[in-house]
């Protein structure tokens, strides 16, 4: 079964700088996809960013970008230029593909991470 | 983004009642709907996985006669929480997806109370 595990339970950044969230995940399949969602208070899941195994360039989202290590399985998530409104629990997520049979394409959650921004 | 809308935002029930959470796909048919638990500052824990016209799919540990999952039309899922107990006391959210779309897209969620 796949797992999906963040190490960092909180963060925390000063405005405007860069800080980065680790997501490490298993699975011995080779074709998926994984995405990083944020979940302010509101607790609406917000897509951030994702990222398809097979391709090896980086996905990038303005502020937000990921480096994905497929061999280390391996997918953090950089936020640049930090904002207060950036403030949220940040979750990996991992997910097969396929829509139709056994998979369903659900998601996998890490725990989360806590990210508080300091002004 | 497609949208998806959960309603209520909140409830609160008796000990004993049921409720019944919508979650509708606004703008797409929705192939799969899925249904989360989230208890406080913890991660969703998968409940179900559900496709129209079909039975729901449960995940190990989740009882079926007590969270009835219905998924009628590709626009629309209910999830019912039946003979409610204050352990059933939690943020539920649903998710759902086109079989074309890479992401699925969430609902607003319900947090559900049980007094």
């Amino acid at each position: 079964a796949q797992t999906v595990t963040q190490s960092q339970p909180e963060m925390s950044v000063q405005e405007a700088e860069t800080v980065t969230l680790s997501c490490t995940y298993d699975t011995s399949e080779s074709d998926y996809y994984l995405f990083w969602y944020k979940q302010p208070p509101s607790r609406q899941m917000i897509l951030v960013i994702r990222q398809e195994a097979y391709k090896q360039q980086n996905a990038t989202e303005n502020r937000f970008s990921v480096n994905f290590q497929k061999a280390a399985k391996s997918f953090s998530l950089k936020i640049s230029d930090s904002q207060l409104g950036d403030a949220a629990m940040y979750f990996c997520a991992y997910r097969r593909p396929g829509g139709y049979g056994g998979s369903q394409g659900n998601l996998i959650f890490g725990k989360g991470t806590k990210l508080s921004v300091k002004p | 983004g497609a949208v998806v809308s959960q309603h209520p935002s909140r409830v609160i029930c008796k000990s004993g009642t049921s409720v019944k959470i919508e979650c509708r796909s606004l703008d797409f048919q929705a192939t799969t709907m899925f249904w989360y638990r989230q208890f406080p500052k913890q991660s969703l824990m998968l409940m179900a996985t559900s496709n129209e016209g079909s039975k729901a799919t449960y995940e190990q540990g989740v009882e079926k006669d007590k969270f009835l999952i219905n998924h009628a039309s590709l626009t629309l899922s209910t999830l019912t929480v039946t003979s409610a107990h204050p352990e059933d006391s939690s943020f539920y959210i649903c998710s759902a997806r086109e079989d074309t779309y890479l992401e699925a897209f969430f609902g607003q969620g319900t947090r559900l109370t049980v007094v």
